[in-house]
């Protein structure tokens, strides 16, 4: 059975400050995806990785993934209130784009001023 | 922009009935797929369709069943439904060679 797991689970962390979100996965995957969720809101693809090595960066946001080490990080820089919300990441276990997504539980960010 | 339209943002069901959370998506993607969101458990994939008339059961189908009669509309259909549905309900739909899955706005589900 395929796992995700994301820690922290929650995160409450001043502005300005830098901080990574990990997401570790029991099964190969040859893609990586992370969402942002506001409350209330439905899930906005952030990225996807889709090689060993990869790295993506909007804004204050990085991801990277490490295929060998079934490892991702999301890492926050510099966090402001706005960053606030819950990010998930997700793998694709069937893999070529099967688009099955199996997700970690979610990391809830809190940016306090 | 991709288009996923839930038809409701809210619904509340007695126990024992037939419920229909309706999807549509307006990009001609082939895939569709319905999760649900619980607190703690993240997203779970409850039944997927690849085309028309195709559906496969994802992780958690016990108790659900879907329909796709056309491209565009996934159906998840709770034939009888009970307060542990009681849940957020997430389509999304993709399509090759994109790589992303886009999701609709959701519908929150309480069965009493």
């Amino acid at each position: 059975e395929l796992k995700v797991e994301q820690n922290p689970l929650f995160l409450s962390m001043q502005e300005g400050k830098n901080y990574t979100i990990y997401c570790n996965y029991s099964t190969t995957s040859d893609r990586l995806y992370w969402y942002r969720q506001d409350p209330g809101k439905s899930l906005e693809s952030l990225f996807v990785l889709l090689s060993n090595g990869a790295v993506k960066q909007e804004g204050r946001l990085m991801a990277s993934l490490d295929t060998k080490a079934r490892l991702s990080t999301l890492h926050i820089t510099a966090a402001v209130h706005d960053l606030s919300a819950t990010y998930f990441c997700a793998v694709d276990p069937a893999g070529a784009g099967s688009y099955q997504l199996t997700f970690g539980k979610g990391t809830k960010l809190s940016v306090i001023p | 922009d991709v288009k996923v339209t839930q038809s409701s943002r809210y619904l509340v069901k007695r126990t024992g009935e037939k419920v229909f959370l309706e999807c549509v998506q307006d990009m001609d993607h082939e895939n569709m797929f319905w999760y649900r969101q619980d607190p703690g458990l993240g997203l779970r994939l409850i039944y997927f369709s690849y085309d028309v008339k195709m559906k496969e059961k994802g992780d958690i189908p016990e108790g659900y069943s879907v329909s796709r009669e056309k491209k565009e509309r996934f159906s998840l259909i709770l034939e009888s439904a009970s307060t542990n549905q009681t849940s957020m309900y997430l389509c999304a739909s993709s399509s090759p060679p994109s790589v992303k899955a886009f999701f609709g706005q959701g519908t929150r589900l309480t069965v009493v």
